[in-house]
């Protein structure tokens, strides 16, 4: 099945510019969305389609997509950005389609 | 507002069984496809079951296929996750979550609040 893997963790100074990566085989060729979670509370979808942003997500949060790493960035960082980031694809050939990535811990420092 | 409203969540036994549901509001429940999704404590997310607006079409995980069934009912606006043979392994916080679909791909939004099952003796 496919693996996509994260950085357990990235640190960042707030106002600086925090990205996160997803890596997984030929993964430029799938599409990659994008989960925040902070503690206690139910995911929020911040980047679909490797690169679009709902309705309400700050345009601080970009998306890119490209050969084997899909990548969050999350710029001028503010201390509510700290959470958990997961990427996510779905596996159209498998029947076991649905795949996350491993989390990434983002710490404001 | 589309809302997702999870319950049926509790303890129980290994070996034992428990039904999940999640009720939809807001949003036109018949046509859109519908997952569950779970969070062990401490750990990441775990795509757990897909079921297509009509039923149609289902896909598990290797995890929890022949134990678990995905169903829905659109007249009650409602998904289920009919849970059975649980295993110490399957405590987690359930997430139900509504596909949204282009071009082959699927992600998730909005996601419900959650419904904590945890299996111990």
């Amino acid at each position: 099945s496919y693996v996509l893997t994260q950085p357990p963790s990235v640190s960042v100074a707030p106002g600086k510019t925090a990205r996160i990566t997803c890596g997984g085989n030929n993964i430029g060729s799938k599409s990659v969305h994008w989960y925040q979670q902070k503690p206690g509370q139910a995911p929020v979808l911040v980047i679909y389609y490797d690169s679009d942003r709902p309705s309400g997500i700050p345009e601080r949060f970009s998306g890119s997509n490209s050969g084997n790493t899909a990548t969050l960035t999350i710029s001028r960082v503010e201390a509510g950005d700290e959470a958990d980031y997961y990427c996510q694809v779905w596996d159209s050939s498998s029947d076991h389609p649905g795949v996350f990535g491993t989390g990434t811990k983002v710490t404001v420092l | 507002e589309v809302q997702l409203v999870e319950s049926g969540g509790g303890l129980v036994q290994p070996g034992g069984s428990l039904r999940l549901s999640c009720a939809a509001s807001g949003f036109t429940f018949s046509s859109y496809e519908m997952n569950w999704v779970r969070q062990a404590p401490g750990k990441g997310l775990e795509w757990v079951s897909y079921i297509s607006s009509s039923g149609s079409t289902i896909y598990y995980a290797d995890s929890v296929k022949g134990r678990f069934t995905i169903s829905r009912d659109n007249a009650k606006n409602s998904l289920y996750l009919q849970m059975n043979s649980l295993r110490a392994e399957d405590t987690a916080v359930y997430y139900c979550a509504r596909s949204l679909i282009a071009a082959a791909t699927n992600w998730f939004d909005p996601w419900g609040q959650g419904t904590l099952v945890t299996v111990s003796s």
